[in-house]
Order: C-alpha cells, then sequence, then structure tokens
C-alpha cells in the first residue's frame, strides 16, 4: 500500500529566509504525481507545486520548488525568501487515480 | 478559472440525522472523489465516481454514506445517520480522468459538526 510520511510537524522560519518541507512515500507504482498542498485556517486545499514521476527536473513554482528523488522515494518542498501568508498548514501528497496524503507540517514564519 | 464549489461551508447536525453535502465540479471533468478530514488529522481518500458508478471505496465509507450524481451538474454524499465522529471536513475533487496524469481539482470543503 502506498504511503506518504511527513515527519515534521511543526516548523519555523524567518521572514525572507528559507525553510525546507520533508516528505517521503513509498509505492511500487512507476507513473504518478506528487503534490504539496497549502492549508491555511479556512482548510480550503490550496495546489502549491506538484512533481511528475517521470520527469527528472525539480518542479518550480515562482518561491517553492521542490527536491524530488525517485529512488529515494523523498519530496522536499523549498520555500525561498519566506513570507508570513505562507504560515499554514503543508501536507505532501502521492496521486494516482486517488492521494493519499501525508499527515501534515505546520510552517510558522516569524516576523 | 472553473473551479469546485461545494455547499453548504458549514453544517451543524444532531447525532442520527441524515445530511446531505453536495458539490458542483467543474463542468467538463467525468471523475468525482470525496475525501475526509478530522480537525488536526491528515485528509484521507472516502470514495471515487465515475459513470454513475462508484470506482474505488476505502474503509471508512461503510453502508452509512453514499454518493449520488442526481443530475448533471451535481454530485453528493450522503450521510444516513450521523455519528459524533463524523465531524470533520469534506472535500470533494473532480477530475478530467481518472489515472495520474489528470489532476484532481479540488472544492472549499464543508464543515461538518454533528452535536
Amino acid at each position: 500500500a502506498q504511503t506518504v510520511t511527513q515527519s515534521q510537524p511543526e516548523m519555523s522560519v524567518q521572514e525572507a529566509e528559507t525553510v525546507t518541507l520533508s516528505c517521503t512515500y513509498d509505492t511500487s507504482e512507476s507513473d504518478y504525481y506528487l503534490f504539496w498542498y497549502k492549508q491555511p485556517p479556512s482548510r480550503q486545499m490550496i495546489l502549491v507545486i506538484r512533481q511528475e514521476a517521470y520527469k527528472q527536473q525539480n518542479a518550480t513554482e515562482n518561491r517553492f520548488s521542490v527536491n524530488f528523488q525517485k529512488a529515494a522515494k523523498s519530496f522536499s518542498l523549498k520555500i525561498s525568501d519566506s513570507q508570513l501568508g505562507d504560515a499554514a498548514m503543508y501536507f505532501c501528497a502521492y496521486g494516482t487515480y486517488k492521494y493519499i496524503f501525508g499527515t501534515g507540517t505546520r510552517l510558522k514564519v516569524l516576523a | 478559472e472553473p473551479e469546485v464549489t461545494q455547499t453548504p461551508s458549514h453544517q451543524v447536525t444532531q447525532m442520527g440525522q441524515e445530511v446531505i453535502l453536495r458539490c458542483v465540479p467543474i463542468s467538463n471533468h467525468l471523475y468525482f472523489y470525496w475525501y475526509r478530514q478530522i480537525l488536526g488529522q491528515k485528509v484521507e481518500f472516502l470514495v471515487s465516481f465515475y459513470n454513475n458508478e462508484i470506482s474505488e471505496k476505502s474503509e471508512i465509507f461503510d453502508d452509512q454514506f453514499s454518493v449520488e450524481r442526481p443530475d448533471g451538474s451535481n454530485f453528493t454524499l450522503k450521510i444516513r445517520s450521523t455519528k459524533l465522529e463524523d465531524s470533520a471536513m469534506y472535500f470533494c475533487a473532480s477530475s478530467d480522468g481518472g489515472t495520474s496524469y489528470n489532476e484532481q481539482f479540488f472544492g472549499p470543503g464543508t464543515r461538518l459538526t454533528v452535536l
């Protein structure tokens, strides 16, 4: 069965600094997607970035980038130039025909 | 930009009552999903639906739950007799295909509170 593990329940970062959130997963599939979702206090799920497993190039979206290590089944999210609005829960997810989510990392941004 | 919508945003009900959570998927999408997130926990898959049939369901999706596409636009989740432990955020999602290449788009969620 597929699993997603986020080992950091909470992280803090100073405003304008860089932070990396960790995620590992387990699967026997070869084709899948990986996602990072942001969940603010409103609890809406906002897609931050996604990575296609067959692409070696790491995805980037403005200040957000991933480090995808397929062999190691690792998918970390790097947030550069952190802003107060980045404070939220971040969920890593593995996706085929259904999504499997990790337990989340609460990110605090310190002014 | 097309989006998934859900109503109501917050539903409060008494234990034992039936509730129906409603979703309007993106119009050209054919695959529909419900997920659940108990407060403080991770998001969990409940059920997927395609061509008026359940494609897959999780262990959580027991006989108390049912899904339906009553018309061409709505997708509903019914809980027949709510329990306290059904209190959670329920997310609807839709996609234009059922493979890993088809991104699921999530709605804003319905917060269900069972008293």
